[in-house]
C-alpha cells in the first residue's frame, strides 16, 4: 500500500521557472493539504482540498496555485518561483474530516537559486 | 501572533526521564488536538489524538488538554533514545484546516 506518493523528491529551480508538485493517495481519502516545512517555522498550511472540487487557502497561500485533479489527486504550482520559496513540501491526505488522521508523504525538497 | 505557539527547543534529556511537550493556542475554536511523530528526513506520523479536554493514555505517552488555559502537554515516561525526534502539535475547529506548531526537537541520550 503506497498511501501518499509525492513526484519529484528533489528539484532544483532558477528564480522565476515554474514547477508542479505531484501528489497521489490511494486511500481514498477526501481531504489533501499542501504544507511546506522550514526551520525553525514548523509545518505552515499552504493549501488544502475539503473534497474533489474544492481547495482553501491555508496560511501561505502567496506564490502558489493548486489544483484537485480527481479525489486521488492533488498539485501545487509554483508559477514564478523565488528563492524565499525553498522549502521541504508535503502533501497529507485525511479520510474523516476534522477527526481523521493526516498521512504524509516523505516530502518534496525544493531549492531556487 | 501565531494560532498556534510551541517552543523549538532543543529538548536534551537522559534516558529514563520525564518529558513534558507543551503547545499553547489562540483559537477558541479549536477541539481537535493531535500530537506527532517526526523522524529526520521524514513525513510526520499521528502519535496521539484528543477531542475537546481531558486525558488520554498509550503506553509511556500520555496527552493532556486545558481548554480553559489553551493549553496542551504531551508527556514521554521512561523516555529511550528512540523518542528522539521533533514532535509538532496540531489543531483544528469545525473547519478541515489542521494547524501545526513549529514542532519541539527532542534528544534522548544514553
Amino acid at each position: 500500500n503506497a498511501g501518499v506518493t509525492q513526484t519529484p523528491k528533489f528539484q532544483v529551480l532558477k528564480t522565476g521557472q515554474s514547477m508542479t508538485l505531484q501528489c497521489a493517495q490511494d486511500m481514498n481519502h477526501n481531504s489533501m493539504y499542501w504544507y511546506r516545512q522550514d526551520p525553525g517555522m514548523g509545518l505552515r498550511l499552504i493549501y488544502y482540498s475539503a473534497s474533489e472540487g474544492t481547495t482553501d487557502k491555508g496560511e501561505v497561500p502567496n506564490g502558489y496555485n493548486v489544483s484537485r485533479l480527481n479525489k486521488r489527486e492533488f498539485s501545487l504550482r509554483l508559477e514564478s518561483a523565488a528563492p524565499s520559496q525553498t522549502s521541504v513540501y508535503f502533501c497529507a491526505s485525511r479520510g474523516r474530516p476534522n477527526t481523521g488522521e493526516l498521512f504524509f508523504g516523505e516530502g518534496s525538497r525544493l531549492t531556487v537559486l | 501572533q501565531k494560532e498556534v505557539e510551541q517552543d523549538p527547543g532543543p529538548l536534551s534529556v537522559p534516558e529514563g526521564a520525564i518529558v513534558s511537550l507543551n503547545c499553547t493556542y489562540s483559537n477558541s475554536a479549536f477541539q481537535y488536538f493531535m500530537w506527532y511523530r517526526q523522524y529526520s528526513r521524514k513525513g510526520p506520523e499521528l502519535l496521539m489524538y484528543t477531542y475537546s479536554s481531558g486525558n488520554k493514555e498509550d503506553g509511556r505517552f500520555t496527552a493532556q488538554v486545558d481548554k480553559s488555559s489553551k493549553y496542551i502537554s504531551l508527556f514521554i515516561r521512561d523516555s529511550q533514545p528512540s523518542d528522539s525526534a521533533t514532535y509538532l502539535c496540531a489543531m483544528s475547529g469545525d473547519t478541515d484546516k489542521l494547524i501545526f506548531g513549529t514542532g519541539t526537537r527532542l534528544q534522548v541520550f544514553p
